[in-house]
């Protein structure tokens, strides 16, 4: 057990649908990260929150947004959802923000997203 | 364009023997690279981390290099086990993000 929780397991919603998904970090950690995986893209980067501050974008389309809220947890919100946005979302904390320091990543268990 | 490749999708070996993994990337200068494990619907596990400045970092029956000149690491799992098998990541430093490799996947045989 990561320590770190995402909230639901599995979601499936219609095209054109707008969701949330949920994501509490590690006691502590002030770093919040959201993946997107798929099976023919792998693990893509989103976006990263430190401190409830937006500190990295990755490849996240516009019809995403995140926010970090006081108690560091996160939200993902999606959507305009579209057949091609099913995947599994991750989240993932960590202690630092700083790039130098290097700091491993603690993953929860993921949101599975099906999108009919 | 920065480019992250892991040398092949899928390894098979016997129990025992050692898996090397390879992770090639191009365009980036990472201070750091980290390896993790990830099984089926689940998310990934962090392994080992390796700074620029260090050439191999050791745990248990693993070992990852990193060798900053030909812009490469390799992850060694020493005398494996059944219980190894699962899809290895590498991911590499990116300003204050981390940036995965698509992932080996490792099937250990008895």
């Amino acid at each position: 057990d990561s320590g770190v929780t995402q909230t639901p397991k599995h979601l499936i919603t219609a095209t054109g649908q707008r969701v949330t998904l949920r994501c509490s970090p590690r006691s502590g950690d002030l770093s919040v990260y959201w993946y997107q995986q798929s099976l023919d893209q792998g693990l893509q980067f989103l976006i990263q929150y430190y401190n409830g501050e937006e500190r990295a974008k990755g490849n996240i389309l516009e019809r995403f947004s995140a926010q970090q809220f006081p108690d560091l947890h996160s939200e993902l919100n999606l959507s305009s959802l579209e057949l091609g946005d099913s995947a599994l979302y991750f989240c993932a904390s960590s202690g630092g923000a700083l790039g130098v320091e290097g700091h491993e990543q603690y993953f929860g268990p993921g949101t599975r997203l099906t999108v009919t | 364009s920065q480019k992250i490749e892991q040398n092949s999708e899928a390894l098979n070996i016997q129990e025992g023997k050692t898996a090397t993994l390879t992770c090639n990337y191009t365009n980036y200068s990472p201070a750091y690279l980290q390896w993790y494990r990830q099984d089926p619907g689940r998310g990934p596990v962090f392994l080992l981390l390796i700074r620029e400045n260090e050439k191999e970092k050791r745990k248990e029956r693993l070992k990852v290099t990193f060798d900053t000149t030909l812009k490469q690491s390799l992850f060694h799992i020493t005398a494996s086990q059944p219980a190894d098998s699962a899809t290895y990541l590498c991911a590499l430093q990116a300003g204050t993000a981390l940036i995965f490799g698509k992932g080996t996947t490792l099937s250990v045989s008895s």
